[in-house]
């Protein structure tokens, strides 16, 4: 059974670089690592995937260590509309194990 | 085009009673996965639905039951409601099954009040 934990909360500074964390154990060496957004009264919003390494897109960036056993996802210059819920997922052992969610405030 | 669609976006039923949830997946996307969403769990995943077929299952009582249809709509039932039950209910989809590089888009869930 993958447990996912994340920090319940964390603030930031407009313009300034996030990173959150996701601890996981148990998964395999393929396993997908997933991050969502999720708004008030909406559902997630994919951010970023991964399963190893370092993946980069236009939003955010994913580093996986080699020993797999957490995730960061790191958002460059937050501005305040990423006030959200940020969310990692892994699938492990064709399960689907959402984490405990990190609520991101951005300060102006 | 078109994201999921989660019908209906709001529901009340009383305990004891059964309720079917329906969703309509991204045009050509073939997988549907189901989450429940509650304050005190969080996002726990119910099942995942591919071609027609449930691939994989969470760890919920049968109580808790889907389907998906030869259109990749899907629908989710739960009978004998407790209370425990209220919560929103996410549906998913994506192009591929879960196993392989995919990206699920979800719908804006279904708020189900057991009273």
């Amino acid at each position: 059974l993958a447990k996912t934990t994340q920090p319940i909360s964390m603030d930031s500074y407009e313009g300034q670089e996030v990173n959150i964390t996701c601890s996981h154990n148990n998964i395999a060496t393929n396993d997908y690592i997933t991050w969502y957004q999720q708004f008030p009264s909406q559902g997630p919003r994919f951010i970023i995937q991964g399963y190893k390494t370092k993946v980069t897109n236009e939003v955010a960036s994913l580093f996986i260590p080699a020993d797999r056993k957490s995730s960061t996802l790191s958002l460059p210059r937050v501005s305040l509309s990423d006030t959200a819920v940020y969310y990692c997922l892994v699938e492990t052992g064709n399960q689907f194990y959402f984490g405990t969610g990190t609520s991101l405030t951005v300060i102006p | 085009k078109a994201g999921v669609t989660q019908t209906p976006r709001y529901l009340i039923k009383t305990r004891g009673q059964q309720v079917t949830l329906s969703c309509s997946p991204i045009s050509g996307h073939r997988s549907v996965s189901w989450y429940q969403q509650t304050p005190g769990q969080g996002l726990q995943f119910l099942f995942e639905y591919f071609s027609e077929t449930q691939r994989n299952k969470g760890n919920f009582p049968g109580r808790f039951s889907g389907r998906q249809f030869s259109n990749s709509r899907s629908e989710m039932n739960v009978s004998t409601l407790e209370l425990g039950d209220s919560a929103l209910y996410l549906c998913a989809s994506s192009l591929e099954f879960s196993g392989s590089s995919y990206e699920q888009y979800f719908g804006p869930g279904t708020r189900l009040t057991v009273t």
